[in-house]
């Protein structure tokens, strides 16, 4: 069945750069585009942006502009995503989740998360 | 950007018993619209999407309604799995927005 299986927690100091990894398995990896959302502790899922699974082609929401980078290597079928210069309020559990682009963005599949921690 | 708003926040109900779920948009949605589930420690799961169309293996007790600026997510009956927290979602407009949750909580 499909799956995405996400890296390892992290803890990062403040201005420090994370990356996580988002494994994808049992699918054609071009069939999907992979998106980002994140979740701060008690508050809302929150849109990152999402990447071309062939082109490789990202999209940003704007709040994260300049800061996120997102990346793929469809050769071991994984993506990436990167955030830069770090603050506290980073602090978040980080999910890849896939969309179907014959439908709308809606979430099909979702990885299992990724707390990234951002504490001096 | 398009706010997303759902009412109530906490929502406590008894096993077997009806639940009615809100979610409001700052603008028209037509009919880009999904409800999702959340567990404790879970990843959200897709359980309506444009609005009313169930998502595989989600049960029939679950069922959503509404246009425009107005939506609604109902349980009929309420199993024990089914008490968690529930999230709407646009997708009408980037960027791609979420309301704050409901949790459906034990009465």
């Amino acid at each position: 069945q499909v799956q995405l299986v996400q890296s390892g927690a992290e803890v990062k100091k403040p201005g420090a750069s994370v990356v996580v990894s988002c494994k994808a398995s049992a699918y054609t990896f071009s069939d999907y585009y992979i998106h980002w959302v994140r979740q701060a502790p008690g508050q809302r899922l929150e849109w990152m942006g999402r990447i071309h699974p062939d082109s490789g082609g990202p999209y940003y929401a704007p709040t994260f502009e300049g800061r996120v980078t997102m990346t793929r290597d469809t050769s071991i079928y994984t993506a990436y995503m990167e955030l830069n210069t770090l603050k506290s309020d980073d602090t978040a559990v980080y999910y890849c989740s896939l969309h179907n682009p014959s439908l709308r963005e809606y979430f099909v599949q979702w990885g299992q998360g990724t707390l990234v921690t951002v504490s001096s | 950007e398009i706010q997303m708003m759902q009412s109530p926040v906490t929502l406590s109900v008894s096993p077997g018993e009806r639940a009615t779920l809100s979610c409001r948009a700052s603008e028209s949605l037509s009919s880009h619209l999904a409800w999702y589930q959340q567990k404790p420690g879970q990843a959200p799961r897709l359980l309506i999407y444009d609005v009313s169309t169930r998502a595989t293996d989600t049960p029939a007790r679950f069922s959503g309604s509404g246009s425009g600026t107005e939506f609604t997510l109902t349980i009929s009956s309420l199993q024990s799995e089914d008490f968690a927290l529930y999230y709407c979602q646009q997708t009408h407009r980037w960027p791609l927005t979420f309301g704050g949750g409901t949790k459906v909580e034990i009465k």
